[in-house]
């Protein structure tokens, strides 16, 4: 069964340091992950995605994350945190066995401290 | 370009009423999945249309039904409402093929009281 742990549902940094999100996955095939953001009475917005190309996958507002099969992991990060990027983040998978439907982790909370 | 849009953005019902959401999916695409993000919590997949019909379906009960239109369009009916449907209904469109590239609209949200 397709499952996503999100293993940090807040995380708190300074602006200017490093931001790391976790997530562990479960798939029972080569998955597609995702991570989105949602910002405050926003829809979801796609920060990035892989779907089986380069394992490092780069994305939107200089955020990245790394497929990482033996670990069953894909953490999101940035070097460097901005009061824009506090928001409620949500890493997904989803593969072909289910019709590619979106599972959901229950969302990391980024808090940026000025 | 029209992105996702969702109406109506809140709606409150009482207790054993009906409702009806709307999605009108992004220009170009053709699949329609709808979604109910309790509070709190990552969004939850109920139900994805495609050609007019039901594709697939999560683990939500007959009370929730859909439609799509020719127009791609969809609805999302929730019948004998419950306190524990008040949440965040998201719709996201797709193109079939490219059903990993969703974009989801706003979202509505429901109280029922």
């Amino acid at each position: 069964a397709q499952s996503v742990t999100q293993l940090d549902s807040h995380v708190s940094v300074s602006e200017g340091t490093p931001v790391l999100l976790r997530c562990n996955y479960s798939s029972s095939y080569s998955p597609s992950l995702f991570w989105y953001v949602q910002h405050p009475n926003k829809g979801l917005q796609l920060l990035l995605k892989y779907t089986s190309a380069a394992t490092l996958v780069k994305g939107i507002n200089g955020f990245e994350a790394e497929f990482k099969k033996s670990e069953t992991s894909f953490h999101l990060t940035k070097p460097s945190a901005h009061m824009s990027d506090a928001a409620e983040y949500f890493c997904v998978v989803s593969d072909q066995a289910t019709g590619n439907q979106f599972y959901f982790g229950t969302g990391t909370s980024l808090t940026v401290i000025p | 370009d029209a992105g996702v849009t969702q109406s109506p953005t809140h709606l409150i019902k009482t207790r054993g009423q009906q409702v009806t959401l709307r999605c009108s999916p992004k220009s170009g695409h053709d699949t329609v999945s709808w979604y109910q993000q309790a509070l709190g919590q990552g969004p939850q997949f109920i139900f994805q249309y495609y050609e007019e019909e039901e594709r697939q379906r999560g683990n939500f009960p007959d009370r929730f039904s859909g439609h799509q239109f020719p127009n791609y369009s969809s609805e999302l009916n929730v019948n004998a409402l419950l306190l524990g449907d008040s949440a965040l209904y998201l719709c996201a469109s797709s193109r079939l093929g490219a059903n990993y590239e969703q974009y989801f609209g706003p979202g509505t949200r429901l109280t029922v009281t």
